[in-house]
């Protein structure tokens, strides 16, 4: 159990194109989804918390207008890259809280941008 | 929530126990023990959680001192695919969902055949 998926693994894309992550929990529901990004040999940053049916909150930082962040149900969150360029190449990776608040990670997805 | 200081990095031989040390010493009341683990290039893995007493399940074991200052996590028999940072979390947990999570640098633990 706790299973929380990914789509895609791995993204390349070219610059100024828009990118979008699914995160799906798979076999619970999660009212509250997490977004990090990770760079290399670093450890995870928390990026926005998403709330199912209302607002993303995003931590310091991070452009709500160029990480658009959509939770439409109890078992999906996106994560949309907008206008990507070389230095938003990283390592994305979403995190679900059931009922116990234990979060629970997907596999994570990597984006390279050219 | 609460600091942690790993090591940074630990050794193992394969088939030995793991104690991977945590001091957390200024730990609130109301703030649990997690760990988590990373494999290179993969999302954290859930390992077990505490709030005081210790906590066993099938892929480890989590000791909390008395005064919940420190932990330790056991990984009884380690194998090579243990290889992975640990990381060791305390934040407010239990019940009410939404409570983030803040990474420190972990500990790198090497098993080694």
């Amino acid at each position: 159990g706790a299973v929380v998926s990914q789509h895609p693994s791995r993204v390349i894309c070219k610059s100024g194109t828009s990118v979008k992550i699914e995160c799906r929990s798979l076999d619970f529901q999660a009212t509250t989804m997490f977004w990090y990004r990770q760079f290399p040999k670093k450890s995870l940053m928390l990026m926005a918390t998403s709330n199912e049916g209302s607002k993303a909150t995003y931590e310091q930082g991070v452009e709500k207008d160029k990480f658009l962040i959509n939770h439409a149900s109890l078992t999906l969150s996106t994560l949309t890259v907008t206008s990507a360029h070389p230095e938003d190449s990283s390592f994305y990776i979403c995190s679900a809280s059931d009922l116990k608040d234990t979060q629970y990670f997907g596999p994570g997805t990597r984006l390279t941008v050219l | 929530d609460a600091k942690t200081t790993q090591p940074p990095s630990m050794d193992c031989a394969e088939g030995r126990a793991a104690n991977l040390p945590c001091n957390h010493s200024t730990i609130s009341g109301n703030e649990y023990v997690y760990w988590y683990r990373q494999i290179h290039s993969q999302g954290p893995q859930y390992i077990i959680h505490g709030l005081k007493n210790n906590e066993t399940n099938e892929m480890a074991s989590l000791i909390i001192t008395e005064d919940r200052k420190s932990s330790t996590l056991i990984l009884p028999h380690a194998t090579l695919r243990d290889t992975a940072v640990y990381y060791c979390i305390v934040r407010v947990g239990g019940g009410n969902a939404g409570n983030m999570l803040t990474f420190g640098g972990g500990t790198r633990l090497m098993v080694k055949p």
